[in-house]
């Protein structure tokens, strides 16, 4: 069946740093990918999406890469800030249905 | 605006008590409304969804259930909580045939089963 493997965190990094959190999945189709962040305190909201291979989400700075010779979509920022720190989920979703298939989540941590 | 209203945030009950959380949304008129759970460590698993008043769909048996009265309320009860359903509660929306795209999530309960 459909899974998502995410690293596990948390991950702690300081201000300003490269941030990379590995994402892979396992899918019998050609699945669309997601990451959804949680701030603390708030519910889940879509971060970026990518609906076949080799595009490129991107939203606030964050970036991931549909890879289907790899299945990944590894999230990636530049010089992430204190703001960033969240749990960010990967997911995967078949075309017209109800589940998305969820990573576990990895907690980042910034540190000023 | 579309606004999804979760209550309460947290929750702590014994064992063997009952449960019930609400979830409304507003702005919106027949969407899909889902309940997932989020156990420590884990993933989200979509417990429950609906396409419609008193159209409940379960995805996993559990000590659960869910219940749609009107059109954008969605309540998850149950009548004897046990300690493995304590966790992170989160109610969510749709319009369409769902996708990650167009879910939008409340803020969550945690619920604490002691």
């Amino acid at each position: 069946g459909n899974s998502v493997t995410q690293m596990e965190g948390p991950v702690t990094l300081s201000e300003e740093a490269f941030l990379t959190i590995n994402c892979t999945y396992t899918a019998t189709g050609y699945p669309s990918l997601f990451w959804y962040v949680q701030y603390p305190g708030e519910g889940l909201q879509l971060l970026l999406k990518a609906t076949k291979a080799d595009d490129k989400g991107s939203n606030k700075g964050f970036e991931a890469t549909y890879r289907k010779e790899t299945t990944s979509f590894h999230l990636e920022k530049g010089s992430v800030q204190v703001s960033d720190s969240a749990v960010y989920f990967c997911a995967l979703s078949e075309a017209s249905n109800y589940q998305l298939i969820w990573g576990a989540g990895t907690k980042l941590i910034i540190k000023p | 605006s579309q606004t999804i209203h979760q209550w309460p945030a947290t929750l702590v009950q014994p064992v063997g008590s009952p449960l019930s959380l609400e979830c409304t949304v507003e702005g919106t008129s027949n969407p899909n409304l889902y309940w997932y759970r989020q156990a420590a460590g884990r993933g989200l698993q979509l417990l429950f969804y609906s396409v419609g008043i008193g159209q409940i769909s379960s995805e996993v048996p559990q000590n659960l259930s869910a219940s749609r009265p009107q059109d954008r309320q969605f309540i998850l009860s149950s009548k004897k909580l046990l300690l493995s359903d304590s966790g992170f509660y989160l109610c969510a929306w749709s319009v369409g045939t769902g996708g990650g795209e167009k879910l939008f999530f409340g803020s969550g309960t945690q619920l604490s089963v002691l």
